[in-house]
């Protein structure tokens, strides 16, 4: 049982260049979430998803978007980096009851 | 207003003191109040959680104290050992699984053995 899984670990980035943060989890989760982590700050929420085909902007979704295309995976993508979004990216997953489990991350450099 | 108010930023504890990490809120809709673990490296763990119904609960070394009228919770490590060592995150939503939650800065623990 593994939980929340994040591909990948780590990534350094060129302004300008994009990805995707590829965010699966196998409990059946109908709400997952995208945050980031920064110094000082907590964790921000990016975008969130609470069922397979919908998504919606959380507190900072600028430069990201999203997709729920299956139940069990939620992507993140960055069209053109900004030094700005260096980060470590936080997914986490929930279902009535459950709480957040949360992924172990991923940290992005944008140079 | 959605912010919730953590401190200490940092806390340097000795082996087998207390720590005490406090948090605060404003919106009274708030009804879940969790704390996270987080080890360099990894993603928050759930540690404890309480509601509103109840002014303390205890969960091994892991209390947690609810103050309802002050809009006040705190966390407090009896007996900490140097692998409590670690950022701890409180957090306040409206039900226990939305889009909802709001995460307090963090208070970075060490504890020195």
């Amino acid at each position: 049982n593994a939980g929340v899984t994040q591909t990948p670990k780590f990534r350094v980035l060129k302004t300008g260049q994009s990805m995707t943060l590829l965010c699966a989890q196998d409990m059946n989760h109908e709400y997952m979430y995208w945050y980031r982590q920064d110094p000082g700050m907590g964790l921000r929420l990016i975008h969130y998803s609470v069922g397979e085909g919908t998504t919606a902007k959380g507190e900072v979704p600028d430069g990201y978007n999203v997709s729920r295309l299956k139940k069990q995976n939620f992507l993140l993508g960055l069209e053109s980096a900004a030094p700005s979004q260096t980060s470590v990216y936080f997914c986490a997953s929930s279902y009535y009851g459950s709480g957040y489990t949360f992924g172990s991350g991923t940290r992005l450099t944008v140079v | 207003q959605q912010q919730v108010k953590q401190s200490p930023q940092s806390l340097i504890v000795q082996k087998g003191g207390i720590s005490i990490i406090n948090c605060a809120y404003e919106n009274t809709a708030f009804d879940y109040f969790p704390w996270y673990q987080q080890f360099p490296g990894k993603g928050p763990a759930l540690l404890i959680a309480i509601r509103p119904d109840v002014s303390e609960k205890k969960e091994g070394r892991f209390t947690i104290s609810f103050n309802k009228s002050a809009k006040q919770f705190s966390l407090h490590i009896m007996d900490s050992q140097p692998g409590d060592s670690a950022t701890y995150f409180c957090a306040a939503s409206k039900g226990n699984y939305g889009q909802n939650f709001v995460f307090g800065p963090g208070t970075r623990l060490s504890v020195l053995p």
